[in-house]
């Protein structure tokens, strides 16, 4: 059974800094890697999307990078700014093409002006 | 706008009642997908559905029943048999399953009174 790891549950950094969020699996087979932001009582949004093909995918300050192999993945925020609080969590789907995705518990960033 | 709109946003349910949580899209997604999050918790797969007229049980799906009538569509009632519904719950879609981005609704909290 896939079992999805982010280290660590929670984050502090100062405004400006950059910083790197983990997300480990225990099974390389898998289909995509999805990383999101969840606010505080809200619904998930989107970040980037990362097909097993892949190593790695770019939004604005965002990069997220993915090691099937280490069943690892990690999430690189440049530049951390106040807006960027929020839980992050990566999602991975199995090769059985239902999307049925199983979800890390989350790291919780704090970015601090 | 495109999206996926849950309602109502907060829920109250009284010991012994059936309630109903609503799921509707207009990104013509074929996948549609229920997970429910308890605080501090990644989300667990509740019920899914990948074409009009189908729908298989996830990982919870005691004490939960869905229908999809309408490729649109998609709600979820907490029966009486579920003895802890007091949850968050997230309404997703996907074009189709893996390898496709999953977008999520805002969110309906759950609480018994």
């Amino acid at each position: 059974k896939q079992e999805v790891t982010q280290i660590p549950a929670a984050l502090s950094v100062p405004e400006g800094e950059n910083l790197v969020l983990n997300c480990s699996f225990t099974d390389s087979a898998i289909y995509n890697l999805q990383w999101f932001r969840q606010d505080p009582g809200k619904g998930l949004t989107s970040l980037l999307l990362i097909q097993s093909s892949q190593r790695e995918q770019t939004s604005g300050r965002l990069n997220a990078s993915l090691d099937k192999s280490s069943g690892r993945s990690t999430l690189y925020i440049a530049a951390s700014q106040p807006g960027d609080s929020a839980t992050y969590l990566c999602a991975v789907d199995p090769r059985s093409g239902a999307g049925k995705s199983t979800f890390g518990d989350g790291t919780t960033l704090t970015v601090k002006p | 706008d495109g999206g996926i709109t849950q309602s109502p946003k907060y829920l109250f349910r009284k010991e012994g009642q059936n309630v109903t949580l609503s799921c509707e899209q207009n990104l013509n997604h074929d996948a549609m997908y229920w997970y429910r999050q308890d605080p501090g918790q990644g989300l667990r797969l509740i019920y899914y559905s990948q074409i009009v007229n189908d729908f298989q049980k996830g990982d919870i799906a005691e004490g939960y029943s869905v229908s999809r009538e309408k490729k649109e569509s998609f709600p979820l009632t907490v029966t009486s048999a579920q003895k802890n519904p007091t949850a968050f719950y997230l309404c997703a879609s996907r074009l189709q399953g893996a390898g496709t981005e999953a977008f999520f609704g805002q969110g309906t909290r759950l609480t018994v009174v």
